[in-house]
């Protein structure tokens, strides 16, 4: 099984320009998420979805937005990307069961210039 | 709600030493405290976790303790070896009631494990 897969790995963007993360999963997991890591921060919480159809914000969800149609896949996108946004971008599944770990893709690397 | 803190942020040890890590939560219902390991351009990774039901857990090298009463739990890597450096995650879940599978997860720990 491939897991969580996120593309692109790297990406370089323009102030003002849009862009959308994809993130998929292939274990049939219900829950899914969407964190940034900033240097020497930890993981800062975007979205979060708990099964398709179903959305709901984190800890930084400004300037982001998700949908979630399937239960495999995750887009986060960025509507009017800014300098602030130059983060790496993880994606995460989980089962859906109290107290299991979450499972990471291997991130976006994201500058906005 | 939950609050997570990690110490210390970088650990240097020597091949063959014992590195730990400590965590501290403050939500007092947390019950599951998991540990991630991200190695250079990848994803954290799980490497053990533990549930409130018991004390302590080993798996090989790696072992983590957890202290309900304090509010804490720590891992420990005995007989570190190079392919040990990399960042180091703790983390907990905000506790309450619903069911979100959230974490929160602390700042990190660099190893470096010096050959």
């Amino acid at each position: 099984n491939a897991g969580v897969t996120q593309t692109p790995k790297f990406r370089i963007l323009k102030i003002g320009q849009s862009m959308t993360l994809q993130c998929t999963q292939d274990m049939n997991h219900n829950y899914m998420y969407w964190y940034r890591q900033d240097p020497g921060m930890g993981l800062k919480l975007i979205y979060y979805s708990v099964g398709a159809g179903i959305t709901d914000k984190g800890e930084v969800p400004n300037g982001y937005n998700v949908s979630r149609s399937t239960t495999e896949d995750f887009p986060l996108r960025l509507e009017l990307a800014a300098p602030s946004q130059t983060s790496v971008y993880f994606c995460a599944s989980q089962t859906g069961l109290r107290d299991q770990p979450q499972h990471f893709g291997d991130g976006t690397r994201l500058s906005i210039l | 709600g939950e609050n997570v803190e990690q110490h210390p942020s970088t650990l240097s040890v020597q091949e063959g030493d014992s590195a730990v890590i400590k965590c501290t939560y403050s939500d007092s219902a947390s019950n599951y405290f998991p540990w991630y390991k991200q190695e250079l351009g990848k994803g954290p990774q799980l490497i053990i976790d533990i549930r409130s039901n018991v004390g302590e857990k080993k798996d090989q090298r790696i072992a983590v303790t957890l202290n309900k009463t304090a509010k804490h739990f720590s891992l420990h890597i005995t007989e570190t070896q190079p392919e040990d450096s990399a960042v180091y995650f703790c983390a907990a879940p905000p506790g309450g009631s619903s069911n979100t599978g959230k974490l929160i997860f602390g700042q990190g720990t660099t190893l470096q494990v010096k050959p």
